[in-house]
């Protein structure tokens, strides 16, 4: 069975860094595209970043761009999400999801059950 | 950027059909996708590339897409489908993933 299981997340005050990481099982991780979801309290989803297979090419929304980072490490079945310069507003749940194993991106087929992020002072 | 429109909400009595738009640009030239979200859980996939059910989604899920509108269309409806539900495409312009903001059936 396909399993993404996120870690990672808690407290942390503005300006602060934090790791998630998101660990991968049951299919082969290297064959498709990966995918961040956020999603604020009382709030709808929110697309935060996506990484290719081989790791070459990521995506950000532009909120995050220039402080978080999204890789892979293919030979362990591990995503992460660096998330640098945290804003208040960056407090959500981080959902990691599979995404296509097509040329580009597409459907969110299977997810994690979320880290809790809390940015506040 | 690429913008998708749903209604806030939509209410539906048991046994009847609930069907949710979801508006955007050209929407009929991109694969939509659909999620159902229950309070407190992750977001499930319940239909892909604009009509395709996942296996484990019941056929009383269904989703069309022309023009400039997508939907997704629940017959029969339940008690246990009430939910968020939000439609989400890739737009190849941006190179990003958008959803839109969701829509909260409510089964009446």
């Amino acid at each position: 069975d396909v399993q993404l299981v996120e870690s990672g997340g808690g407290l942390v005050q503005p300006g602060g860094s934090l790791r998630l990481s998101c660990a991968a099982s049951g299919f082969t991780f290297s064959g498709f595209w990966m995918t961040w979801v956020r999603q604020a309290p009382g709030k709808g989803l929110e697309w935060v970043a996506s990484v290719r297979r081989d790791g070459s090419e990521e995506d950000y929304v532009d909120a995050v761009k220039g402080r978080f980072t999204i890789s892979r490490d293919n030979a362990k079945n591990l995503l992460f999400l660096q998330m640098n310069s945290l804003r208040v507003e960056d407090t959500a749940v981080y959902y990691c999801a599979r995404d296509s194993v097509a040329a580009r991106p597409g459907n969110l087929d299977y997810w994690g059950q979320g880290t809790l992020v809390t940015v506040s002072s | 950027s690429y913008v998708l429109t749903q209604p806030p909400s939509v209410s539906v009595a048991p046994g009847q059909t609930a069907r949710i738009t979801c508006g955007g640009d050209n929407i009929g030239t991109k694969s939509v996708h659909w999620y159902q979200q229950k309070p407190g859980q992750a977001p499930v996939l319940v239909v892909y590339d604009d009509s395709a059910r996942p296996s484990g989604i019941p056929g009383r899920f269904s989703g069309s897409n022309s023009g400039n509108t997508a939907a997704l269309t629940i017959s029969r409806v339940e008690a246990g489908d009430e939910a968020d539900y939000y439609c989400q495409v890739w737009d190849s312009n941006s190179d990003h993933h958008v959803f839109g903001i969701g829509t909260k059936v409510t089964v009446l």
